[in-house]
């Protein structure tokens, strides 16, 4: 069972790039790593998904290191509107080959205007 | 083309009572999977759903029901409802679970409050 650690918050001041780090020491050969958003009352939105070295998309980037046991999202320019809970998930591979989606505790960012 | 839609919105319901919640998934998805989220935390994964067939399971008691229909809706099915199942109830949608599970659209969710 592969299982994320990150940080409960982050605070960061508008304008700002802000880097959240998910520690998943126990990632499996193939699984993926995956980040959603979530805003208050709101159900989770998919932000990006990799699997090695950078993806970015037109939201983020998301760094993983050669050795998979860590991935940095990387938010640019962070505005008010992106306060929220972000989510590291990695694979949760069931024995009937279907991965479960596994969510953590989150980070919750506050943006400071 | 409409998202993942819920219903309903709220709910509220005495301890002891049965809540069916509803969910249909954006046109053309086949994979249905339910969450709870209770406030503050992330959410939990209850039931995946793929052409009409379970296809997993979380750690969630045998009160907690689900089935999928031939359009591809779903609905999860609650009896004998504690003060504990209060929470939000999340339905998301994909294509396909095996060929990328983690690409899920969730919809608004359903507050479930039992009294």
């Amino acid at each position: 069972l592969a299982k994320t650690t990150q940080p409960i918050s982050m605070d960061s001041y508008e304008g700002q790039e802000v880097n959240i780090t998910c520690s998943h020491n126990n990632i499996a050969t193939n699984d993926y790593i995956t980040w959603y958003q979530q805003f208050p009352s709101q159900g989770p939105r998919f932000i990006i998904q990799g699997y090695k070295t950078k993806v970015t998309n037109e939201v983020a980037s998301l760094f993983i290191p050669a050795d998979r046991k860590s991935s940095t999202l990387s938010l640019p320019r962070v505005s008010l509107s992106d306060t929220a809970v972000y989510y590291c998930l990695v694979g949760d591979m069931d024995s009937g080959g279907y991965q479960k989606v596994t969510f953590g505790t989150g980070t919750k960012l506050q943006v400071i205007p | 083309d409409a998202g993942v839609t819920q219903s309903p919105t709220h709910l509220i319901k005495t301890r002891g009572q049965h809540v069916t919640l509803r969910c249909s998934p954006i046109s053309g998805h086949k994979s249905v999977s339910w969450y709870q989220q209770v406030l503050g935390q992330g959410p939990q994964f209850i039931f995946q759903y793929y052409e009409k067939e379970e296809r997993g399971r979380g750690n969630f008691p045998d009160r907690f029901s689900a089935r999928q229909f031939p359009n591809y809706s779903s609905e999860l099915n609650v009896n004998a409802l504690l003060l504990g199942d209060s929470a939000l109830y999340l339905c998301a949608s994909s294509f396909s679970p095996r060929d990328n599970p983690y690409e899920q659209y969730f919809g608004p969710g359903t507050r479930l409050t039992v009294t």
